[in-house]
């Protein structure tokens, strides 16, 4: 079964630009797609965006002036940069598989998230 | 923008029936999953591609989508069905999450 692992800082300052990266074991990286998803405190979920194993990429029109994100076959991972932030990206923020894209992508296994918090 | 409306509240009696609906135009155009998230806890998906139950989910969660509403609906609920539901569809490249309902048994 496949399981995912968020990992980063979690406190960052105005303007800075958050990594994440999130390491994939029990399965490979290739044939599936991988997004990031956020959730602020006792809000609702937000789709971030995806990316493939060739380096294709999707992002929430939303964010996509600020989203890079990258993959690394070899060490099973892929990775999160949001730029310019500040206190509205404080959230937690999860990695997951997509599955079935053509087909009403849906998300079938997620990372426990991880909590980054934006302040000076 | 494309929205995805779901009720903020559902509260039902333990071994009753739950509803929970999700409305968007044109909704049952698209397929809809639904994710449980209890306190705490990451999403789990519950329903995909509008009725499927992925392994593990009991058969008393269902799932039905027509012209604008999806429902998700749990049959004989138990306390441990307690959390948020959020209904997710894919609009013209990206993804949209309805709001969340929570529901009470």
């Amino acid at each position: 079964q496949v399981q995912l692992q968020e990992s980063g800082p979690g406190l960052m300052k105005p303007s800075e630009t958050l990594s994440l990266t999130c390491t994939v074991s029990g399965g490979p990286l290739s044939t599936y797609y991988w997004s990031w998803l956020r959730q602020p405190a006792g809000k609702g979920l937000e789709w971030i965006g995806r990316i493939y194993i060739n380096g294709n990429t999707k992002y929430n029109p939303s964010l996509k002036s600020r989203v890079t994100m990258s993959v690394d076959s070899s060490k099973n991972h892929f990775s999160l940069k949001l730029s310019s932030l500040t206190a509205a990206d404080t959230a937690v923020y999860y990695c997951a598989r997509e599955v079935c894209p053509t087909q009403g992508g849906f998300f079938e296994s997620w990372g426990q998230g991880t909590l980054v918090t934006v302040s000076s | 923008s494309y929205e995805l409306t779901q009720s903020p509240s559902v509260s039902v009696s333990p071994g009753q029936t739950a509803s929970i609906t999700c409305s968007g135009d044109n909704l049952g155009e698209k397929y809809i999953s639904w994710y449980r998230q209890r306190p705490g806890q990451s999403p789990l998906l519950v329903l995909y591609q509008d009725v499927k139950r992925p392994s593990g989910i009991p058969e008393r969660l269902s799932g039905s989508n027509s012209r604008n509403t999806a429902t998700l609906t749990i049959s004989g609920a138990e306390t441990m069905d307690e959390a948020v539901y959020y209904c997710q569809a894919w609009h013209f490249n990206k993804v949209i999450f309805g709001g969340g309902t929570e529901l009470t048994v």
